[in-house]
């Protein structure tokens, strides 16, 4: 059974570039979550989907951050222009609908914006 | 809404002893408690959870976690400690009946030395 799967597992690029992050969830699962972690700042829920549909995209830190899911099995995260502070571990998980239901995520992508 | 404190931000201790790592939720409804281990480079990936029932949760890996109503505590628990348990270990909350979006605690570093 495959869990969820996000690409790259490692993005280097400098300042200012577009950076596209990529997940597949789990198939059947109705949600899918964005996650960024630092040292700092812990894990941060960014956006989550439900059916698709962006519910709550409040912990989206700025504009320069957009998030899509264009059908069930596929989501991008777009940093756009990318920053140094930008840089962390992101990390997409996706679940079964009910508060019941643990999430599964992804390995991750690290980001390192020079 | 609900929070998560995890008062320990690291615990370490040597191979083969018991350990404890705690776990705190504020709440004013019912909850759902999980437990989840992230080793390094990887993602979350769920050790034990609490919907209802029982008190005492048995999860993966020989952990065990208990649910103290009056406490608000979830406290999780290992009687033996391996090397391989080195990882870092959040706890998580979710309103029964609310959104499924959990709150995640802040993490608590477990460090196994020989």
């Amino acid at each position: 059974d495959a869990g969820v799967i996000q690409s790259p597992r490692h993005e280097v690029t400098e300042m200012g570039q577009e950076v596209t992050l990529r997940c597949k969830p789990i198939s059947g699962h109705d949600y899918l979550f964005w996650y960024r972690q630092t040292m700092m700042r812990g894990l941060e829920l960014l956006i989550y989907f439900n059916n698709n549909v962006p519910i709550d995209d409040s912990g989206m830190p700025e504009d320069r951050f957009s998030a899509k899911m264009p059908n069930a099995s596929f989501s991008t995260l777009k940093i756009q222009p990318s920053e140094p502070r930008d840089s962390a571990v992101y990390f997409c998980a996706s679940s079964s609908e009910g508060g019941n239901q643990p999430q599964h995520f992804g390995d991750g992508t690290r980001l390192s914006i020079l | 809404a609900q929070s998560v404190t995890q008062l320990d931000s690291q615990v370490p201790v040597f191979e083969e002893a018991p350990v404890e790592l705690r776990c705190n939720y504020s709440s004013s409804v019912s909850v759902y408690l999980f437990w989840y281990v992230q080793y390094p480079n990887q993602g979350l990936q769920l050790l034990l959870k609490y919907l209802s029932g029982s008190t005492l949760v048995k999860g993966i890996n020989g952990f065990e976690a208990e649910f103290n109503k009056s406490q608000t505590s979830f406290h999780l628990r290992k009687p033996s400690v391996h090397i391989s348990d080195t990882a870092e270990y959040f706890c998580a909350v979710s309103e029964v009946g609310g959104s499924y979006i959990p709150t995640f605690g802040r993490g608590t570093s477990l460090i196994v030395h020989p």
